[in-house]
């Protein structure tokens, strides 16, 4: 079975903390994504990655950043969290192919900024 | 105009009933299409890819209408483990999906 983990399932953290949040997963996918998910919104990209050292900007990238330094470890960084970045995150792997491959996610981390 | 838009519901239905969820999508170019589950407080889950012919598997339907870009899901014989929320997902370009925001459903006794 694909397992995705993430570093936390909860994380408390204060206005302008640098806040990094980790994701691995175990099936050798060349495919990783970050997305926020808030009521009403549903999942929102922020960057995704189809390679290691390889980033590409989503839908919403602004007060975010990503490092890949190998295949298997996604981190999403917060450069400065303010409290608009409270929300629930989910990290995502997939194969890479045409006709798209089922995208499997992390437990998710739900973040709070104060 | 959002580019994958779902009726929030929530859909409050007896079990035994047969439920229907709709999503449109507006990239006209769109490739591929999926039904994924999402359990409270869970991440969200396949349930089943969309084909052009329309898919069976089990008690969900699928069924993709390219010309009126439109998706649709059909549930019968509703039962309490059913209750979640279904997203529609569409493939956009290699690899990139949008999720759309989601269909509540409460399956009651």
């Amino acid at each position: 079975d694909v397992k995705v983990t993430q570093s936390s399932r909860y994380l408390v953290k204060r206005t302008g903390e640098k806040v990094f949040l980790e994701c691995v997963q175990d099936m050798d996918h060349e495919n990783m994504f970050w997305y926020r998910q808030d009521p009403g919104l549903g999942l929102r990209l922020i960057y995704f990655s189809y390679d290691v050292k390889m980033k590409e900007k989503g839908d919403i990238p602004e007060g975010y950043s990503v490092s890949r330094e190998k295949k298997e470890r996604f981190s999403l960084i917060l450069e400065s969290a303010s409290t608009n970045q409270t929300s629930m995150y989910l990290c995502a792997s997939s194969l890479r192919g045409t006709g798209s491959s089922e995208q499997f996610f992390g437990p998710g981390t739900r973040l709070t900024v104060l | 105009r959002k580019e994958v838009e779902q009726d929030p519901g929530p859909f409050n239905v007896p079990e035994g009933a047969t439920v229907a969820f709709n999503c449109t999508y507006s990239n006209s170019a769109s490739q591929s299409f999926f039904w994924y589950r999402q359990d409270c407080r869970k991440e969200p889950k396949l349930l089943m890819s969309v084909y052009s012919s329309g898919n069976e598997d089990g008690r969900f339907t699928a069924q993709l209408n390219r010309a009126s870009q439109y998706i649709s899901l059909l549930i019968r014989d509703s039962k309490l483990s059913d209750s979640a929320t279904y997203l529609c997902v569409v493939e956009t370009s290699y690899d990139k999906v949008i999720f759309g925001p989601g269909t509540s459903l409460s399956v009651i006794p």
